[in-house]
């Protein structure tokens, strides 16, 4: 199975700030990357896939990158409303695997 | 906009038996794979089960196969996940997810999930 390590598992930022999230791919998965946004109680959404595609409607602050085994996911003026869990997941081979995520707080 | 409603969850003791459904409406059902995705109280996201278009190719999680079977309607525009052998580890909110026209394994929209929660 493709172990997908996501990194931080949490962080701190301000309003405003930029916010880099890195998800790591146990081996080689093209660019068959995916990322969600996951608030409380409530259903995931797609933001990103194939690594830097932006899914229709979703924010131009959000970005994508990587190839391979190393991905990330970038908001570059964080907003109240961003504050959420962020999951990467590979669709390359099954099993389908999502990383652990990245919970994006308040500072 | 792409509906998808979940139904079907609840109290269930271990060994027990559950079907969940979802709806589907506002795109064409039968030209699309379909997946169940599930997460544990306070855990992350983990996928269960994935159907393509037509129901002939199927695709399950090692931790759900032989106790788990996905199915679906394309006449009803309903997905479908039986669930047989329950444990506890199964508790979950379960999620139905769309596929992309390219990829089964690329979910655009989501279900608000049902809870399904295994316990004596």
């Amino acid at each position: 199975d493709i172990q997908m390590t996501q990194s931080p598992s949490s962080l701190s930022a301000s309003v405003g700030d930029r916010v880099t999230i890195t998800c790591r791919a146990s081996q080689a998965i093209t660019n068959y990357i995916a990322w969600f946004q996951q608030k409380p109680g409530k259903a995931p959404k797609s933001l990103i896939y194939a690594a830097s595609s932006l899914q229709s409607g979703v924010p131009s602050k959000f970005s994508g990158s990587g190839s391979g085994t190393d991905f990330t996911l970038t908001i570059s003026s964080l907003q109240p409303e961003d504050f959420a869990t962020y999951y990467c997941q590979q669709y390359n081979t099954y099993p389908l695997t999502f990383g652990g995520g990245t919970k994006v707080e308040i500072k | 906009e792409v509906q998808l409603l979940e139904s079907g969850g609840g109290l269930v003791q271990p060994g027990g038996s559950l079907r969940l459904s979802c709806a589907a409406s506002e795109f064409t059902f039968s030209s699309f794979a379909m997946s169940w995705v599930r997460q544990a109280p306070g855990k992350g996201l983990e996928w269960v089960s994935t159907i393509g278009s037509s129901g002939v190719n199927t695709y399950y999680a090692d931790s759900v196969k032989g106790r788990f079977t996905i199915s679906r309607d394309n006449s009803g525009n309903t997905l479908y996940l039986h669930m047989n052998s329950l444990r506890a580890e199964d508790t979950a909110v379960y999620y139905c997810a769309k596929g992309s026209l390219s990829y089964y394994g690329l979910f655009d929209y989501w279900g608000q999930g049902t809870l399904v929660t295994v316990s004596s």
